[in-house]
């Protein structure tokens, strides 16, 4: 089936530092990635869409000048932690839909902000 | 009120046992339905969609009700493998999910 990858798996950084996570759909093109933040023991929450060419849709109570997305190419999605801070600290998943709008879920990003 | 409501649990039952998972969700207009499975620390992966005229995959069976707004996912003859937290899922439209808060279930020897 479809892999989408994500990277790093685990990022371990200091509060006021900007974190990058790419997610990539390596077998198939997505036109439309889904970038999600678990708290522990908790659900997933939508954060953006994110369209290819074009600026992300934030869900509501997401920063858009916290959390950059950038959707550059049909195969890849990066969001950007703009100065983390502890309470930033959470499990980033993104997913990709193929043409046939199946979902598939990246491995996750385990982001801890000291 | 939530958009998608699930009892946590934890679930907890025998080997063999079937257990019953039970989720609701606010919005009339959603159109597609799931269940996915997440392990501890890992992505959801999907288990089921549910359909109206419900769908069975095994052991595991979906119904939907969309009068009630309800789904339901039953496991019969549980196995420890089936330990994990499941979550129904909602799509409004456009691919864009909505979960639940999973129901953990730990399954016993």
């Amino acid at each position: 089936g479809a892999v989408v990858s994500q990277h790093p798996s685990r990022v371990i950084c200091k509060s006021g530092t900007s974190v990058k996570i790419e997610c990539r759909s390596l077998d198939f093109q997505a036109t439309t990635m889904f970038w999600y933040r678990q708290f522990p023991k908790k659900s997933l929450m939508l954060m953006a869409t994110s369209n290819e060419g074009s600026k992300a849709t934030y869900e509501q109570g997401v920063e858009k000048d916290k959390f950059l997305i950038n959707h550059a190419s049909l195969t890849l999605s990066t969001l950007t932690v703009t100065s983390a801070h502890p309470e930033d600290s959470s499990f980033y998943i993104c997913s990709a839909t193929d043409r046939t709008d199946t979902q598939y879920f990246g491995p996750g990003t385990r982001l801890t902000v000291l | 009120r939530k958009e998608v409501e699930q009892d946590p649990g934890p679930f907890n039952v025998p080997e063999g046992a079937t257990v019953a998972f039970n989720c609701t969700y606010s919005n009339s207009a959603s159109q597609s339905f799931f269940w996915y499975r997440q392990d501890c620390r890992k992505e959801p992966k999907l288990l089921m969609s549910v359909y109206s005229s419900g769908n069975e995959d095994g052991r595991f069976t979906a119904q939907l009700n969309r009068a009630s707004q309800y789904i339901s996912l039953l496991i019969r003859d549980s196995k420890l493998s089936d330990s994990a937290t499941y979550l129904c899922v909602v799509e409004l439209g456009g691919n864009m999910l909505t979960f639940g808060g999973g129901t953990r279930l730990m399954v016993k020897p």
